[in-house]
C-alpha cells in the first residue's frame, strides 16, 4: 500500500518555465489537497478537491492549477515558474478524517 | 472560519522533562483538531486527532492532548521529553466538509531539547 505517492522530489526550475508536480493516491481517498511550507509560515493550502471533477482554491491559489480527472491522481502546474514559488510542496489525501501526507517536492525557482 | 494560534514558536526542554506545546483554535464547525509532527527534512506524521470523542487524545510516543472547548484550546503534552522529540510539532484544525475538510495549520512550534 502505497500511500501517496509524491514526484519529483526535488526539482530546480528557471523563472517562466512550466511544470507539474504528480500527486496520486491508491487509498480512494475522496478529499486531496495541495499545501506548499515556507520557513515561519506553516503549511498553506494551495487548491482542494472533494472529488473527481470538482476542485477549488485555497489561501494562496495565484500562479497554479488543479485538475482532478480521476479519483486517485492530483497534479498541480505552474504555468509560468516565479521565484516566489520557491517552496516544498505536499500532497495529501483523506476520507474525510486526518489527512495522509506524500513526502514533498521540493521545488527551487532560480 | 477557522484558524488555529499557536502561542510559542520555540520551546525549549531538557531530556526528561515534560514537554508543553500550547495551541488555541477557532472555528465555525465542530472541529476536527489535529497535531502533526515534522522532522528536519521529512515529511509529515500524524500525532493524534481530535474528532469529537473524548476530550483527552493520547496519540503516539507517549504525546497527548486535551480538547477544551471553554477555552477553545488544544494543548499537547508529554510527561518526559526524549532527544528524539527534537522536531517541528504543527497544530490543525479542519472543520468544513464541503471545503474537502481542508487543513488549516498553525505557523508552527519547534521543540528543542538538550541533554
Amino acid at each position: 500500500n502505497a500511500g501517496v505517492t509524491q514526484t519529483p522530489k526535488f526539482q530546480v526550475l528557471k523563472t517562466g518555465q512550466s511544470m507539474t508536480l504528480q500527486c496520486a493516491q491508491d487509498m480512494n481517498h475522496e478529499y486531496m489537497s495541495w499545501y506548499r511550507q515556507d520557513p515561519g509560515m506553516g503549511l498553506r493550502l494551495i487548491h482542494y478537491s472533494v472529488g473527481a471533477g470538482i476542485t477549488d482554491q485555497g489561501e494562496v491559489p495565484n500562479g497554479y492549477n488543479v485538475s482532478r480527472s480521476t479519483t486517485e491522481d492530483f497534479p498541480l502546474r505552474l504555468l509560468s515558474a516565479a521565484p516566489s514559488q520557491t517552496s516544498v510542496y505536499f500532497c495529501a489525501s483523506s476520507r474525510g478524517g486526518g489527512y495522509t501526507f506524500g513526502s514533498g517536492t521540493r521545488l527551487t525557482v532560480v | 472560519a477557522q484558524s488555529v494560534t499557536q502561542l510559542d514558536s520555540h520551546v525549549s526542554v531538557s531530556e526528561g522533562t515534560p514537554v508543553l506545546l500550547r495551541c488555541n483554535y477557532s472555528s465555525s464547525y465542530s472541529p476536527s483538531l489535529f497535531w502533526y509532527v515534522q522532522h528536519p527534512n521529512k515529511g509529515l506524521q500524524l500525532l493524534l486527532k481530535y474528532t469529537s470523542a473524548a476530550t483527552l487524545v493520547k496519540g503516539i510516543n507517549g504525546f497527548e492532548a486535551e480538547f477544551k472547548k471553554s477555552e477553545t484550546s488544544f494543548h499537547l503534552t508529554k510527561p518526559s521529553a526524549h532527544m528524539s522529540d527534537a522536531a517541528e510539532y504543527f497544530c490543525v484544525v479542519s472543520d468544513q466538509p464541503n471545503s474537502g475538510y481542508a487543513l488549516n495549520f498553525g505557523k508552527g512550534t519547534s521543540l528543542l531539547v538538550t541533554p
